[in-house]
């Protein structure tokens, strides 16, 4: 079992609905982050969390520390927001890398 | 332009060759990651660097070596390519040890032939 699991793989929506991944992990975490892969190849980092929610803009990421479990929501969604979504923890001590979850393919249809 | 540069952005090269990717990490910041993005094994750590001392290591193969210099920068040498290294190659800086924010540069594609 992969310490970090994203569900789902893959999903489509119609532009304008709202979006949640969700990330379960089986370890102790120091931080959650929250990255975003386009077509070309970057990553840029959404979120990093420790605890409750954080927004920005028409994203919301939360995290359940107890439940070892994160979400991110996309409200209003839109074809720009067409990527794969990471989820990646830290763990505490130790190693200071990420362990990444597989990714969610999201297409946003117009 | 996330501050964290790497180069070169695409690499073609042959079977047993060896290659160079480069790594700037964003001002201030001391600590390198260098991670790899294969279609089958998805994102997975190689090596971490703090203020020019090896940190950490994950899945690197004895091929692959790394350094960071004086001025920060770290090289990540692959040698004796085989066909299924070709992948994404990530780095990524952090301030400081201890802290768990990460900046990402924008990976170099590299394809053996």
């Amino acid at each position: 079992k992969n310490e970090v699991e994203q569900s789902p793989q893959n999903l489509t929506a119609q532009e304008g609905e709202f979006i949640t991944i969700n990330c379960s992990y089986s370890v102790g975490i120091s931080a959650l982050h929250w990255l975003q892969q386009h077509p070309g190849g970057g990553i840029v980092s959404l979120f990093m969390l420790s605890s409750g929610k954080k927004k920005h803009g028409r994203l919301i990421a939360t995290i359940n520390i107890q439940e070892k479990h994160s979400s991110l929501h996309i409200t209003a969604s839109h074809p720009r927001d067409s990527a794969v979504y990471i989820c990646a923890v830290r763990s505490w001590g130790g190693d200071e890398k990420l362990t990444f979850g597989t990714g969610t393919r999201l297409t946003i249809i117009p | 332009d996330s501050g964290v540069t790497q180069t070169p952005k695409h690499l073609i090269t042959a079977t047993g060759q060896r290659v160079t990717l480069r790594c700037s990490p964003r001002s201030g910041d001391l600590s390198v990651y260098w991670y790899q993005q294969s279609l089958d094994q998805g994102l997975q750590f190689l090596i971490q660097y703090y203020n020019g001392e090896e940190r950490a290591k994950g899945n690197i193969l004895e091929r692959f070596s790394a350094q960071q210099f004086p001025d920060l920068h770290s090289e990540l040498n692959l040698s004796s390519l085989e066909l299924g290294d070709s992948a994404l190659y990530f780095c990524a800086s952090s301030v400081a040890l201890g802290y768990p924010g990460y900046t990402f540069g924008s990976g170099t594609r590299l394809t053996v032939v």
